[in-house]
């Protein structure tokens, strides 16, 4: 069972256009939901997390918006350059327990 | 300096034999982690270690065995590989089990033939 829902699977965005990906997730005792970046050849790292206590997080150009209620989470990058090209993955968790990883988006950004 | 570095990055086998992945970290963490990502680039949890302790097993067939001589170090030992065991193969670290500073290595790419 997908205990957290990520889409779309890939996604092609233009330079300098925003880029969006959604996960949806429905243990409400989910805590912690982190955004993990990877680039070919390379594990996953960190780009931005965020708690239910807040509704957005903005680091830069990456924005995470959280909607507690709808239960679902999205990264917005804006001003998407081509060296954002990479594997996103969304995964939530609850203190102390493990990180359930989305199915990750493969985002290309077009020069 | 690599936080959480992985060898060898690449290994392709034959079916049948035995391998082993090594992974260590100097971040000081004590919580450690094997993960398999699959060809559509799945994330999976296979095992974590807390302090040489394992305190996750998912399931995974028993022929893959982590070990951790200290809490600095977990290796991967896969016994009789499999043509589905093909796959990336990720260490990571924590400071806690699921804490701050989730910290992944480069990866292990196992191709077997």
């Amino acid at each position: 069972q997908q205990q957290v829902k990520q889409s779309p699977q890939s996604l092609i965005v233009q330079k300098g256009g925003i880029s969006i990906i959604n996960c949806a997730y429905e243990n409400t005792a989910f805590d912690y939901f982190p955004w993990y970046q990877q680039f070919p050849g390379k594990g996953p790292a960190l780009l931005i997390a965020i708690r239910p206590d807040v509704s957005e997080k903005k680091e830069g150009r990456f924005t995470i918006s959280f909607n507690k209620s709808a239960k679902q989470f999205s990264l917005h990058i804006m001003d998407s350059q081509p060296g954002d090209s990479a594997t996103y993955f969304c995964a939530a968790s609850y203190t102390g327990n493990q990180f359930y990883f989305g199915t990750g988006t493969s985002l290309t950004v077009i020069p | 300096d690599t936080a959480v570095s992985q060898t060898p990055k690449y290994l392709v086998t034959q079916m049948g034999n035995d391998k082993s992945i090594k992974c260590e970290q100097n971040l000081g963490h004590d919580t450690m982690y094997w993960y398999k990502q699959d060809s559509k680039k799945f994330l999976k949890i296979m095992f974590s270690y807390n302090n040489k302790e394992l305190i996750i097993n998912e399931t995974v067939p028993n022929r893959f065995s982590p070990k951790s001589p200290d809490k600095a170090h977990l290796n991967l030992h896969i016994n009789s590989l499999e043509l589905g065991d093909s796959a990336v193969y990720f260490c990571a670290s924590s400071q806690q089990p699921w804490g701050y500073g989730y910290t992944f290595g480069s990866g292990t790419r196992l191709t077997v033939v």
